[in-house]
């Protein structure tokens, strides 16, 4: 059975800061996703990777997979207030297609202060 | 382009009423899925379908059924509904082909049903 673990799963951090959000999972899969949601709002597409190494960056966010460690990040540079949301990632439970469907983490509730 | 349409967008029941939630895509895609997403939890497979006519059952599928009879089409029906599935409901769709494999899943809105 494939396993999601997200950590922290809450966050209270400084504008300004760096920190990172740990995704791991349980069995082998080559593409994993990150989402944004906001309160009461749909799922938002961050970063889908795609193969071990993959690295993405959109403004301040960055992600990364080691697949061999079944493992992501997500890096926040100089966070600012508007990047408060709940953080999600989640892994395709088959390899090379999406047939099955995603297991996601509890998430990860960011809250960044002024 | 609508992507995935759900509705309703809320909707409050008394314990043992049935409702069905329906979702619609315009992307001409596969793969369609329900998930349910409750406080601390993320998000949990209900149902899914690779195709039209094909079902599957998902992490948390008592409780709910499903038929997807049109490929655009994936409804989601509570045959006698609990406090339990006082939840956020989301659909999703993907594809196997194309460019729209690389973007991943896409998802609606949302339906936010409270049972009482």
């Amino acid at each position: 059975e494939l396993k999601v673990e997200q950590n922290p799963l809450f966050l209270s951090m400084q504008e300004g800061k760096n920190y990172t959000i740990y995704c791991n999972y349980s069995t082998t899969s080559d593409r994993l996703y990150w989402y944004r949601q906001d309160p009461g709002k749909s799922l938002e597409s961050l970063f889908v990777l795609l193969s071990n190494g993959a690295v993405k960056q959109e403004g301040r966010l960055m992600a990364s997979l080691d697949t061999k460690a079944r493992l992501s990040t997500l890096h926040i540079t100089a966070a600012v207030h508007d990047l408060s949301a709940t953080y999600f990632c989640a892994v395709d439970k088959n390899l090379g297609g999406g047939a099955d469907g995603l297991t996601f983490g509890k998430g990860t509730h960011l809250i960044i202060q002024p | 382009n609508a992507g995935v349409t759900q509705t309703p967008k809320f909707r409050v029941l008394k314990t043992g009423q049935s409702m069905t939630l329906l979702c619609a895509q315009d992307m001409n895609h596969e793969y369609m899925y329900w998930y349910r997403q409750d406080p601390g939890m993320g998000l949990r497979l209900i149902h899914y379908s690779v195709g039209e006519g094909t079902t599957a059952k998902g992490e948390v599928p008592d409780g709910y059924n499903v038929s997807r009879l049109k490929k655009q089409n994936f409804l989601l029906g509570l045959e006698s509904a609990a406090p339990s599935q006082t939840s956020v409901y989301f659909c999703a769709s993907s594809s196997r082909f194309g460019p729209s494999l690389w973007r991943g899943y896409t998802f609606g809105s949302g339906t936010r049903l409270t049972v009482v």
